[in-house]
C-alpha cells in the first residue's frame, strides 16, 4: 500500500484565496482525520470522519475551514477564504477500527503559506 | 476532559547519552498511549504504542516506554541514542472516543 497520500505537498496562496487540500486514505481504513500543525499550538485535530461520515468537527477554528469527505476514498479540506495565520503544515491520517487503539497513519503533509 | 503534557520542550544530548522524556495524561478511565516520531521534513510515524498488559513497551529502534498508571505517566527512554534520532517526540492519549490527544512535542538534537 502506498500510504495515506496528501497533495499538494506544498501551496502558496494570497490571502483571500480558496484553498482545498486533498487526502486520500489506506484503502480499507473506516476513519480520516484532518490535523493542522504550527509551531505555537503544535498538533491540533481539526475534524474527523467514520465511514465518511464527519463524528466530530469541534476543532474546526471557524466557518472559513470546511472539509468532505463524499467517499471512501477521498476526502477535502477546504479553506474560503484563507488568512495568514492559516499558514501551517496540514496532515491527514486514516486508521481502522472502532474504539479500538489501532494506529492511526499519517500522511505526508501539506504545507501551506498564505502571503 | 483528556490532556498530554510534555514538560521538555527541547532536549540537546551528545551521543551515547541516555534519553527520557516526560509524558502525563489526564484521564480517569482507560487509555491507549502512543510515542510518534517526526523527523526533520517528515510526517508522524508511529514508535510504540500501549494497549494494556506489561506496562514496559518495546518500539522500533531501541525506544521502550513504560506506563504508570498511578502517576500517569508514559515516559519514552532509549539507553544511547543517536545522532540519527534527531527529531520531534508527541506523545498522544486515547480515552473512550477515536480522537488521539497529541501532547505539543519535544524536540530532541543530538550531537555527534
Amino acid at each position: 500500500d502506498a500510504g495515506v497520500i496528501q497533495s499538494p505537498r506544498h501551496e502558496v496562496t494570497e490571502m483571500g484565496q480558496e484553498v482545498t487540500l486533498r487526502c486520500k486514505p489506506i484503502s480499507g481504513h473506516d476513519y480520516l482525520f484532518w490535523y493542522r500543525q504550527t509551531m505555537m499550538r503544535g498538533l491540533e485535530l481539526l475534524i474527523y470522519f467514520n465511514n465518511n461520515v464527519p463524528i466530530d468537527d469541534s476543532g474546526m477554528p471557524e466557518d472559513r475551514f470546511s472539509a468532505k469527505m463524499p467517499n471512501a476514498s477521498f476526502s477535502t479540506l477546504k479553506i474560503q477564504p484563507s488568512e495568514p495565520r492559516d499558514s501551517a503544515v496540514y496532515f491527514c491520517a486514516s486508521s481502522l477500527g472502532v474504539l479500538s487503539s489501532n494506529e492511526q497513519f499519517f500522511g505526508p503533509g501539506t504545507r501551506l503559506t498564505v502571503l | 476532559a483528556q490532556s498530554v503534557s510534555q514538560h521538555n520542550h527541547h532536549v540537546i544530548l551528545s551521543e551515547a547519552a541516555s534519553l527520557e522524556l516526560g509524558c502525563n495524561y489526564s484521564y480517569g478511565g482507560t487509555v491507549n498511549l502512543f510515542w510518534y516520531v517526526q523527523y526533520p521534513g517528515q510526517h508522524l510515524q508511529l514508535l510504540l504504542k500501549y494497549f494494556s498488559g506489561d506496562p514496559l513497551v518495546k518500539g522500533i529502534k531501541g525506544f521502550e516506554a513504560e506506563f504508570i498508571k498511578s502517576k500517569f505517566s508514559f515516559n519514552l527512554r532509549k539507553p544511547s541514542v543517536q545522532w540519527s534520532d534527531t527529531a520531534e517526540y508527541f506523545c498522544a492519549v486515547r480515552g473512550n472516543t477515536d480522537k488521539l490527544i497529541f501532547g505539543t512535542g519535544t524536540r530532541l538534537q543530538v550531537f555527534p
